[in-house]
This record gives C-alpha cells, structure tokens and sequence, in this order.
C-alpha cells in the first residue's frame, strides 16, 4: 500500500523557470491538499480539492496552480519560481468525512536560486 | 477563522519523566482536533484526534491528549517520554463547511534527554 507518492523529492530551480510537483495517492481518497513548511511557521495550506475537477485557494496561493482531473492525481505547478517558494512541499489525502485524519506524502525539497 | 496556537517552540524532558505539549485552538463550532508528528526529513505521521466523547483521548505510541471546551485546549501527553519520542510535534483543527486543509500551530519540538 504506497499511500500518498510525492516526486521529486528533491528540486533546485533557476528564478524564473516552472516545474510540477507530483502526487498520487492510491486510496481512493476524495479530499486532497498540498501545503508548503517553512522554519517557524508550520504547514501552511496552499490550495485544496475536494474532489475530481474542484479545487480551491487556501491560505497562500499566489503563484501556485493546481488542478484535479483524476481522484488520484494532485498535481502542484509553479509557474515563474521565485526564491520565496524555497520551501518543503507536502501533499495528503483523506476521506471526505471531516472527522478524518490525513495521510501525508514524504515531501518535496524545493530550493529557487 | 479558526486558529491553532503552540505555545512553546522547545519542550525538553528527560527520559522516563511525564510530558506534556501545549495546543490551544480557536474555532466556531465543535473543534476536529487532531496531533501529528514529524521526525527529520520524513512526512507527518497522525497520532490521535479528538472527534467528540470522552476528553481524554488515546492515539499511538503511547501519547494521548486531553480535550478541554473550558479552556480551549488540546495538549498533548505521555506518562514515560522515551528518546525516540524526540521529534516535532504539530497540533492542528479541521475545517467545516465542506473545505479542506488542516489549520496547524507551528509546531513544538520535543527533546527528551537520555
């Protein structure tokens, strides 16, 4: 049972340049959220799907696209990295059940120099 | 808007001793709690979470929690903290009216002393 898959799990980005960063989850799972971890901070929500074709913004969105053409499949673009995008990267998944606990991928160090 | 707020940044214990991580919370309605934890480099792993009933409630690893509606507060205990319990800890409230996305405290890290 994989859970929730993030890849790559290391990134270095030039200022400018775009990248995805993937994630699948194989149970089924109809809610799922990615979410960035900066020193002091905690997990900050970044955008969220409630289902195949729906998302939604969270808490910091700017300069991030997502989109949900599968129950499986999470994926989180940038679209011109900035070095404020530096950050660990993680993607979860739960049931749609508010009372759920989510699954949470390994992560995704990103570094934008 | 709901909030999560984690008082200490740093809780030191030594081995054997009791532990107790500090959460309160600040949500309209009936608060989904929940404790996660985070060892170096790896993924949040779920512990436990308080859903409704008994306000002492048992998750993995031993740790448990103790829901207080008075005082807002979720915290986090184990009666023998072990070394392996060394980690960071994040509290954390779910959303209702159909969003998701936890709202996490910003963590604690818990050192426990050989």
């Amino acid at each position: 049972n994989a859970g929730v898959t993030q890849t790559p799990k290391f990134q270095v980005l030039k200022t400018g340049q775009s990248m995805t960063l993937q994630c699948a989850q194989d149970m089924n799972h109809e809610y799922m959220s990615w979410y960035r971890q900066d020193p002091g901070m905690g997990l900050r929500l970044i955008h969220y799907s409630v289902g195949a074709g729906i998302t939604d913004q969270g808490e910091v969105p700017n300069g991030y696209n997502v989109s949900r053409s599968t129950t499986e499949d999470f994926p989180l673009r940038l679209l011109s990295a900035a070095p404020s995008q530096t950050s660990v990267y993680f993607c979860a998944s739960r049931l749609r059940e508010r009372n759920t606990e989510a699954f949470f991928g390994q992560g995704t160090r990103l570094t934008v120099v | 808007a709901q909030s999560v707020a984690q008082p200490e940044d740093q809780v030191n214990v030594a081995e054997g001793n009791p532990l107790t991580v500090k959460c309160t919370y600040s949500v309209s309605g009936n608060p989904y709690l929940f404790w996660y934890v985070q060892y170096p480099n790896r993924g949040l792993q779920f512990l436990l979470k308080y859903i409704t009933g008994d306000n002492l409630v048992k998750g993995s690893y031993g740790f448990e929690a103790e829901f207080n509606k008075s005082q807002t507060s979720f915290h986090l205990k184990k009666p023998s903290a072990l070394v392996s319990d060394s980690a960071l800890y994040f509290c954390a409230v779910s959303p209702g009216g159909g969003a998701d996305g936890l709202t996490f405290g910003k963590g604690t890290h818990l050192i426990i002393q050989p």
